[in-house]
């Protein structure tokens, strides 16, 4: 159980173009999601949380008109990087949060390698 | 601002040894405490820990909470190369909206 799917694996795009990465929970329903980015020997950074229905909230820092957030159901969210800059480069990574007892653990997808050229 | 600190930052060892990997941390309203491994992509979910001195056991895994030090320890025995990998320490604040705060992670590597 609790298994998240995220998609696709790895994108690669030209600067200028807008990007979209899906996290899907499959096996639950997640009204919270997470989307992170990891550097290099980092670790993951919260971008924003995502819950279903409302807006997201953003970390400090994070742009939020160029981080589209959407959560559209209880088994999807998406992350949408618009207008892509080789800066943007990163792994980017979803979770998502169960409703029940066990909601303060967050299941990971299996990440998002982008490479804006 | 909240801030885990894992150590060692990278561990090699043979096989069949018994490791022990460090995780401290400050955070306000502290909630609870998650081990990660994370071997290529995903991390993967290994314990939750929300009270002091109580052993979490998993297979050859073990972990525990230590409140008043503000740590925690993942231990693995008998080393397997399957164990390599780097070890996610993640804390929750109690602010109701269940965000983690990551560290940087332990790389382990097992040499068969």
């Amino acid at each position: 159980g609790a298994v998240v799917s995220q998609h696709p694996s790895r994108v690669i795009c030209k600067s200028g173009t807008s990007v979209k990465i899906e996290c899907r929970s499959l096996d639950f329903q997640a009204t919270t999601m997470f989307w992170y980015r990891q550097f290099p020997k980092q670790s993951l950074m919260l971008m924003a949380t995502s819950n279903e229905g409302s807006k997201a909230t953003y970390e400090q820092g994070v742009e939020k008109d160029k981080f589209l957030i959407n959560h559209a159901s209880l088994t999807l969210s998406t992350l949408t990087v618009t207008s892509a800059h080789p800066e943007d480069s990163s792994f980017y990574i979803c979770s998502a949060a169960t409703s029940g007892s066990t909601k303060n653990i967050q299941y990971f997808g299996a990440g998002t390698r982008l490479s804006v050229l | 601002e909240d801030k885990v600190v894992q150590s060692p930052l990278s561990l090699v060892v043979h096989e069949g040894d018994t490791v022990t990997l460090n995780c401290s941390y400050e955070v306000t309203n502290f909630r609870s405490l998650l081990w990660y491994k994370q071997e290529k992509k995903a991390p993967t979910f290994l314990f939750m820990l929300t009270s002091s001195g109580i052993e979490k056991k998993s297979g050859r895994l073990s972990s525990i909470l230590d409140k008043k030090e503000l740590s925690s320890i993942l231990n693995i025995t008998a080393t397997q190369t399957g164990d390599s990998a780097i070890y996610l320490c993640a804390v929750e604040g109690y602010f109701g909206n269940e965000k983690l705060t990551f560290g940087t992670g332990t790389r382990l590597t097992i040499i068969p």
